[in-house]
C-alpha cells in the first residue's frame, strides 16, 4: 500500500537555487523519514523526524512536518550538481497492532543544472 | 564499516530456476528487510523480519521466501523466478523496526533480470 506521495514527481533547477519537495500521506503516524537515492543506487537516509515535531535541520536540508495535513516538505537550499538524485519520504503505518512496516512514496526526481 | 551487503549485485536468469540473494549487516541489527522497486512504483516491501526467526509479509510476497537463521543474514529466495520478478531488489536494515523509529541502512541492490 502507498502512503506516502512526493510532490512533484520530477523538478529541474539551476546550481544554487533552493528545491523543495513534498510528501503526503493519509493516516496518522509516529515518524517521517526522508531518504535519497542515486541513480539505481541504495537509499540513504536524511531525516527522521517525529510526529511531535514540527521542524527539523541538518545541514543544508530542511524538513518540516504538518500533522493536521498530513504533509510533509523537505528543503535543500543552495543546491548543487551533487544533490542530482531521486528523494523519497516514508512513514510507519500508524497506530495499527503491528507496526513494523515503512511505507514508502514514488518519490520526486531532482535534477541540478549546472 | 558498517554495512549491509548484497549479492549478487546483477543477475540474469530463466523462469523458473530457482535462485537466492543474499543480504548481510554487520551492526547487529534486529529489523531486516526486503524491497523491491520498478519504475514509478517507489519501493514496495517483500518480507520484513523484526529479529532471529521472526519474519512476516510485506505488501508483495508472493513468489518469495526468506528466513532468518541467524541475526546477521536475510537471505530472499526465489524458488520459481517468473519475468514479472525482474526488478531492482534491495536489502535494509535499522535497529528496530517498531513506529519507523530508526533510519534503515540500505544495501547497494541487486538488479534481477528473469527470461
Amino acid at each position: 500500500s502507498q502512503q506516502g506521495e512526493e510532490d512533484p514527481q520530477a523538478l529541474s533547477i539551476q546550481e544554487g537555487e533552493n528545491a523543495t519537495m513534498n510528501c503526503s500521506y493519509k493516516t496518522s503516524i509516529n515518524n517521517l523519514q526522508w531518504y535519497r537515492q542515486n541513480s539505481g543506487r541504495g537509499l540513504v537516509h536524511l531525516i527522521l523526524i517525529r510526529s511531535n515535531e514540527r521542524e527539523k535541520h541538518s545541514g543544508r536540508l530542511r524538513v518540516t512536518l504538518d500533522t493536521s495535513k498530513k504533509s510533509s516538505s523537505l528543503l535543500i537550499t543552495a543546491s548543487r550538481a551533487a544533490d542530482t538524485a531521486s528523494y523519497f519520504c516514508a512513514t510507519d503505518a500508524g497506530d495499527v497492532d503491528s507496526n513494523y512496516q515503512l511505507i514508502w512514496g514514488a518519490g520526486t526526481k531532482l535534477i541540478i543544472k549546472p | 564499516e558498517a554495512q549491509v551487503t548484497q549479492n549478487p549485485r546483477y543477475l540474469i536468469t530463466v523462469t523458473g530456476k530457482k535462485l537466492t540473494v543474499t543480504c548481510s549487516q554487520n551492526m547487529n541489527h534486529e529489523y531486516m528487510s526486503w524491497y523491491r522497486q520498478d519504475p514509478g512504483l517507489g519501493l514496495r516491501q517483500i518480507y520484513y523480519s523484526m529479529n532471529v526467526e521472526v519474519t512476516d509479509k510485506g505488501d508483495v510476497p508472493e513468489g518469495y521466501k526468506v528466513s532468518r537463521k541467524e541475526k546477521r543474514n536475510f537471505p530472499l529466495i526465489l524458488e520459481s523466478p517468473s519475468p514479472n520478478q525482474t526488478s531492482l531488489y534491495f536489502c535494509a536494515s535499522s535497529l528496530e523496526g517498531t513506529s519507523g523509529s530508526y533510519e534503515q541502512f540500505f544495501g547497494p541492490g541487486t538488479r534481477l533480470t528473469v527470461l
